[in-house]
């Protein structure tokens, strides 16, 4: 695609249910971040995708959240056991990083609102 | 402290100032992203810069990398230029992973 898509756009749930949360990243980019976003904050790191690997995962709050990208390409953000404090928008970036640094894309992001 | 740090927090202007927004980093890194993001939209890339100056219409980006710090300045404000601007680096010392600042409100007033 043209740019980095995310699915759904809006997502609202209830207190304990699973999401998940679909980034497209821009065909050829081998890395991909995810981000989240709460209402007049700055983004906040979640884990970084190097190719299929998860290069830095650090910024996954607990073990209800997991990231995969199997091929290198597609990512899916999981969140288990949804909770309130969960919701934020969830933002996606991809770039292409070589030898030579590329340029950041993001997506529109994903609003997940927990009741 | 925050590894990327960004000044001010928040800048309320007229019509036509001049603008500087700040962004010191103490990471190695390997790029500095400028980025915008309007009110409930989504962030846009406004420059990448590993070094040097770099200028798109109004918009003027620096970076000076002994001091590990960087400008955007924005000539002629208009109050469409009213956004959120957030300071990113690729951090060469955290396995390229990209730090956001917490970003600086401007609102220019017509």
């Amino acid at each position: 695609g043209a740019g980095v898509s995310q699915t759904p756009s809006n997502k609202v749930t209830e207190k304990g249910k699973y999401v998940e949360l679909r980034c497209d990243p821009i065909s050829g980019h081998t890395a991909l971040y995810w981000y989240r976003q709460s209402l007049g904050q700055g983004p906040e790191f979640l884990i970084y995708f190097q190719g299929t690997g998860a290069a830095d995962d650090s910024g996954l709050p607990n073990d209800r959240f997991f990231a995969v990208r199997p091929e290198g390409s597609v990512s899916t953000l999981k969140i288990q056991r949804t909770e309130r404090g969960d919701s934020a928008v969830y933002l996606c970036a991809s770039s292409f990083l070589g030898v030579v640094t590329g340029e950041l894309f993001f997506g529109e992001g994903s609003r997940l609102t927990v009741l | 402290k925050n590894e990327v740090e960004q000044s001010p927090q928040n800048l309320t202007a007229q019509e036509g100032e001049f603008i500087t927004i700040n962004c010191s980093y103490s990471v190695g890194i390997s790029a500095l992203h400028w980025l915008q993001q309007h009110p409930g939209g989504g962030i846009v890339s406004l420059f990448m810069l590993s070094s040097g100056k770099k200028k798109h219409g109004r918009l003027i980006a620096t970076i000076n990398i002994q001091e590990k710090h960087s400008s955007l300045h924005i000539t002629a404000s208009h109050p469409r230029d009213s956004a959120v601007y957030i300071c990113a680096v690729r951090s060469t010392t955290r396995d390229d992973k990209i730090i956001f600042g917490k970003g600086t409100r401007l609102h220019i007033l017509p």
